[in-house]
């Protein structure tokens, strides 16, 4: 059964950093990319970035560029987010997804994670 | 950027009857769409992808269809356990989701 756990969210400042860690188990982690999909408060659904299962490939939401890096250790079957610089409008929660083929970057979130809340406020 | 426009934004049905929910691309798309369920408080979970495939483990009543700028997705016969908001999220460049539909039983 394909699980991921998302964590490391909480509350920072304006422009401070937060790293998000997702622990995945269940399936050949370094055959699938990965996302970052996030979620404001009783908003809609934002892809935010995703790596390809090597990690030799990477994409970011323009929202986000610049300021956060998506990253993986497949010996440790784990997915990150670095998020600096963070800005108000980057409250929400933040799910880890697996994408569906082996083939694809990130076209489908077929499984996800619980989310963590990331809260920027001071 | 591929704009991804949803309607109706809420939806109020009854049991058993047949919803149908759409989607429009700013641009040809193709069928790189995917719709998603997502209930209160839950993940979001894969329903059809490439625009009309079902997911593994979906109930038959789940269909989508389309190509192009414009998407369908019905549900044949609601069922109390189907409220939620439905999302259409595009891959043919960067993804992108729709901004929602909520579904409430009547």
């Amino acid at each position: 059964e394909v699980q991921l756990l998302e964590s490391g969210g909480g509350l920072v400042q304006p422009g401070g950093s937060l790293r998000l860690s997702c622990a995945a188990s269940g399936f050949t982690f370094s055959s699938y990319a990965m996302s970052w999909v996030r979620q404001a408060p009783g908003k809609g659904l934002e892809w935010v970035s995703a790596i390809s299962g090597s990690g030799g490939s990477t994409y970011y939401a323009d929202s986000v560029k610049g300021r956060f890096t998506i990253s993986r250790d497949n010996s440790k079957n784990t997915l990150y987010l670095q998020m600096n610089s963070l800005r108000a409008e980057d409250t929400a929660v933040y799910y880890c997804a697996k994408d569906l083929t082996t083939v694809t970057n990130y076209e489908y979130f077929q499984h996800w994670g619980q989310g963590t809340l990331v809260t920027v406020s001071s | 950027d591929i704009q991804m426009t949803q309607s109706p934004s809420s939806l109020s049905a009854s049991v058993g009857d047949r919803v149908t929910i759409t989607c429009q691309a700013s641009q040809d798309i193709s069928n790189y769409l995917n719709w998603y369920q997502q209930k209160p408080g839950k993940a979001p979970k894969l329903l059809i992808y490439d625009a009309s495939n079902l997911e593994t483990g979906v109930p038959s009543r789940f269909s989508g269809s389309g190509s192009g700028t414009d998407f369908t997705f019905t549900i044949s016969s609601l069922q109390p356990e189907d409220i939620a908001t439905y999302y259409c999220q595009q891959y043919d460049n960067l993804p992108n989701f729709g901004q929602g539909t909520r579904l409430e039983i009547k």
